[in-house]
């Protein structure tokens, strides 16, 4: 069976820093990666996604995600925050051949972005 | 163009009663999916479906049930709504394709259920 792990359930941090919300998956088969964002009282949009490749992802509003097989974690970057920034992020897994596309999402992260 | 919609958006139910949720989409979609969002436990799925006319269980199906009568829409239901059952529901869904085998999945805006 799949699992994902956010490993923090809140991160606050000051507008202008940089940021690092941590995923790690658990997985048997290979697996594509996904980071989506929700903001406040919205649905669900997709950051960014690693499917094969570079495992560098660059995905919207300036996030970028380093795919690491060996560490099996796929971590969300951003140089520099914004307030608008402040969501909650969630890592997702789903893996090659899946019947339904079914996805496996973490817990999600609290970004709070402070000025 | 409106993607992914869902009604209601906010509910308000006591123990018991039952109701349904309608997800539509208007993207020609095959796949489509219900999942509910509580807080600590990210997004769970409920029930999915590859098509007009069939359905699936996800992870956490029990005391719901749903239809796909027609490719755009997508119904859950709570024949006898539990406290257990307050959430959020979302619904997504995702083209089919047999040239890739991942395609994304897009969201609704989510039903706010509330069950007392």
């Amino acid at each position: 069976a799949q699992s994902v792990t956010q490993l923090d359930s809140q991160v606050p941090v000051f507008e202008e820093a940089p940021v690092e919300l941590r995923c790690n998956y658990s997985s048997s088969v290979s697996v594509y990666l996904f980071w989506y964002v929700q903001y406040p009282n919205q649905g669900l949009q997709l950051l960014l996604k690693y499917l094969s490749g570079s495992t560098l992802v660059k995905g919207i509003n300036g996030f970028e995600a380093e795919f690491n097989k060996s560490q099996t974690s796929f971590h969300l970057r951003k140089p520099s925050v914004h307030i608008s920034d402040t969501a909650e992020y969630f890592c997702a897994v789903i893996t090659l051949y899946n019947q339904g596309g079914k996805l496996i999402f973490g817990q999600g992260t609290e970004l709070s972005v402070k000025p | 163009n409106a993607g992914v919609t869902q009604t209601p958006k906010f509910r308000v139910l006591k123990t018991g009663q039952s109701m349904t949720l309608l997800c539509a989409q208007d993207m020609n979609h095959e796949y489509m999916y219900w999942y509910r969002q509580d807080p600590g436990m990210g997004l769970r799925l409920i029930h999915y479906s590859v098509g007009e006319g069939t359905t699936a269980k996800g992870e956490v199906p029990d005391g719901y049930n749903v239809s796909r009568l027609k490719k755009q829409n997508f119904l859950l239901g709570l024949e006898s709504a539990a406290p257990s059952q307050t959430s959020v529901y979302f619904c997504a869904s995702s083209y089919q394709s047999d040239r890739t085998l991942y395609n994304e999945q897009f969201f609704g805006p989510g039903t706010r259920l509330t069950v007392l």
